[in-house]
C-alpha cells in the first residue's frame, strides 16, 4: 500500500508552547487527509477532515483555533497544537488517501501516530 | 448519522481457533467502505479487510475474512487459526463516499489470543 511518514513519533514540551506534527504522502498524492486522536485504550476520534488548498473541516467539539490544520500541498498536511496543556497530551495519527489509491477509492493509508506529552 | 458499533469490548480466544468480531454501522449514503484494522501495542494502524458497500461477496484476506450482511448493517471480522500476535485492538471503520467523505471509527474489541 502507499506510505504515509508522520513526524514526530513523539515530543514532549512544555505548558504554553506550541507543537507542529507533520504527515507526509511518500508515494501519492493526497487529495484528503484525517487527523485522530487517541486517549488510552480507547478509540480514533476524528478530529478533523482537510482537503488540499481548502480549510479543514472541523468536527463538533474540536477547537479550531487551538488545533490548527494546515494542508498546503498535495503531499503534506500539518496540526499544530497551540498553547499546548497537559490535557491535549495524547496519541495523534494521520492518514491520508488520494485518488486511484488503495481499496475502492475509500482506503486510507495511517502515518506512525506521534504521541505528545505537554509538561 | 454515519455510526461504527462495536459492542465487544474484549474478547478471548485460544491459539489455533476462530474468533468473530462483530460490527455493526449506520449509514444513509449508498456507497461506502467497510474497514478492519489492527493495532497493536506500538500504536501502528494496520489495514486487515475491506468491504465495498456494492460488493456481492465477502472480503478475503489470508486468515481474515469479513462477513458482510449488508440488509443487517453488519460487517463482521472473522480471524481463523488465531495465533499468539493476533493479540491487539482491532477496529471497524467505515468511510462514506459522498455524504460527508469522513473516516470514522468504531470503539475497538481487544483480543487476546492464549495458549
Amino acid at each position: 500500500g502507499a506510505v504515509v511518514s508522520q513526524h514526530p513519533s513523539w515530543v514532549i514540551c512544555k505548558s504554553g508552547t506550541s507543537v507542529k506534527i507533520e504527515c507526509r504522502s511518500l508515494d501519492f498524492q493526497a487529495t484528503t487527509m484525517f487527523w485522530y486522536r487517541q486517549f488510552p485504550k480507547q478509540s480514533l476520534m476524528l478530529m478533523a477532515t482537510s482537503n488540499e488548498g481548502s480549510k479543514a473541516t472541523y468536527e463538533q467539539g474540536v477547537e479550531k483555533d487551538k488545533f490548527l490544520i494546515n494542508h498546503a500541498s498535495l503531499t503534506l498536511s500539518t496540526l499544530t497544537v497551540t498553547s499546548a496543556h497537559p490535557e491535549d497530551s495524547s496519541f495523534y495519527i494521520c492518514s491520508a488517501s488520494g485518488p486511484g489509491q488503495g481499496k475502492g477509492n475509500t482506503e486510507a493509508f495511517f502515518g506512525q501516530g506521534t504521541r505528545l506529552t505537554v509538561v | 448519522a454515519q455510526k461504527i458499533t462495536q459492542t465487544q469490548p474484549g474478547m478471548f480466544v485460544q491459539e489455533k481457533e476462530a474468533v468473530t468480531l462483530d460490527c455493526t454501522y449506520d449509514t444513509s449514503d449508498p456507497s461506502y467502505g467497510l474497514f478492519w484494522y489492527k493495532q497493536p501495542s506500538s500504536g501502528e494502524m494496520i489495514f486487515l479487510i475491506y468491504q465495498g458497500s456494492y460488493d456481492q461477496q465477502n472480503a478475503t484476506e489470508g486468515r481474515y475474512s469479513l462477513n458482510f450482511q449488508k440488509a443487517r448493517k453488519s460487517a463482521n471480522l472473522v480471524i481463523s487459526a488465531s495465533q499468539l500476535g493476533d493479540s491487539a485492538m482491532y477496529f471497524c471503520a467505515m468511510r462514506e463516499l459522498y455524504n460527508t467523505d469522513k473516516l470514522i471509527f468504531g470503539t475497538g474489541t481487544r483480543l487476546q489470543v492464549f495458549p
